[in-house]
């Protein structure tokens, strides 16, 4: 199958500052990447859709302004979450489509905020 | 919120077929439904998805009901490594967007020696 890769697979911050996450499309065109996180135990809850060249269409209940989406081109999504918190710690993990039906995920970032 | 509904939990014994149901008794005409597992620390894997009709690949069959209303996730030999936790999703597909992907609560597979 196609391959999304993430990273960093693994971060630590320290409480009130920025991180980034990186999803890339390695052999394939994404027009649509999806971010989800996930807490322990719990299912993946969606966060946000990212088309390229537009903006981020968030769930309910998730912050714009807190997790920011850049969808600069068909083979890059990053999500930035800024003034991290420790509740902010969870698995991210970003999925991305292209012009077939399924969706391919990335092996998730583990960020924990200290 | 998800659309379907599936066991939390499997136990099946191994070089044994597993078979995970999955009710989705609301999809719509244009909905798909599509499997993906995850194993543990790691992003959802795709597994298989159909309309309608049956579908088999390398890793599993899927069975649709007639009325669109369940399906079955078929692993024909289950080994260790299929423990994981299965989400069974609807959703609609094909275009340049397609629709979200809503993940349940998924059922969650012990392969057993």
């Amino acid at each position: 199958g196609a391959v999304v890769s993430q990273h960093p697979s693994r971060v630590i911050c320290k409480s009130g500052t920025s991180v980034k996450i990186e999803c890339r499309s390695l052999d394939f065109q994404a027009t649509t990447m999806f971010w989800y996180r996930q807490f322990p135990k719990q299912s993946l809850m969606l966060m946000a859709t990212s088309n390229e060249g537009s903006k981020a269409t968030y769930e309910q209940g998730v912050e714009k302004d807190k997790f920011l989406i850049n969808h600069a081109s068909l083979t890059l999504s990053t999500l930035t979450v800024t003034s991290a918190h420790p509740e902010d710690s969870s698995f991210y993990i970003c999925s991305a489509i292209g012009q077939g039906a399924e969706a391919f995920f990335g092996q998730g970032t583990r960020l924990t905020v200290v | 919120d998800a659309k379907t509904t599936q066991p939390p939990s499997m136990d099946c014994a191994e070089g044994r077929a597993a078979n995970l149901p999955c009710n989705h008794s609301t999809i719509s005409g244009n909905e798909y439904v599509y499997w993906y597992r995850q194993i543990h620390s790691q992003g959802p894997q795709y597994i298989i998805h159909g309309l309608k009709n049956n579908e088999t690949n390398e890793m599993a069959s899927l069975i649709i009901t007639e009325d669109r209303k369940s399906s079955t996730l078929i692993l024909p030999h289950a080994t260790l490594r299929d423990t994981a936790v299965y989400y069974c999703i609807v959703r609609v597909a094909g275009g340049n967007q397609g629709g979200k992907l809503i993940f349940g609560q998924g059922t969650e597979l012990s392969v057993k020696p």
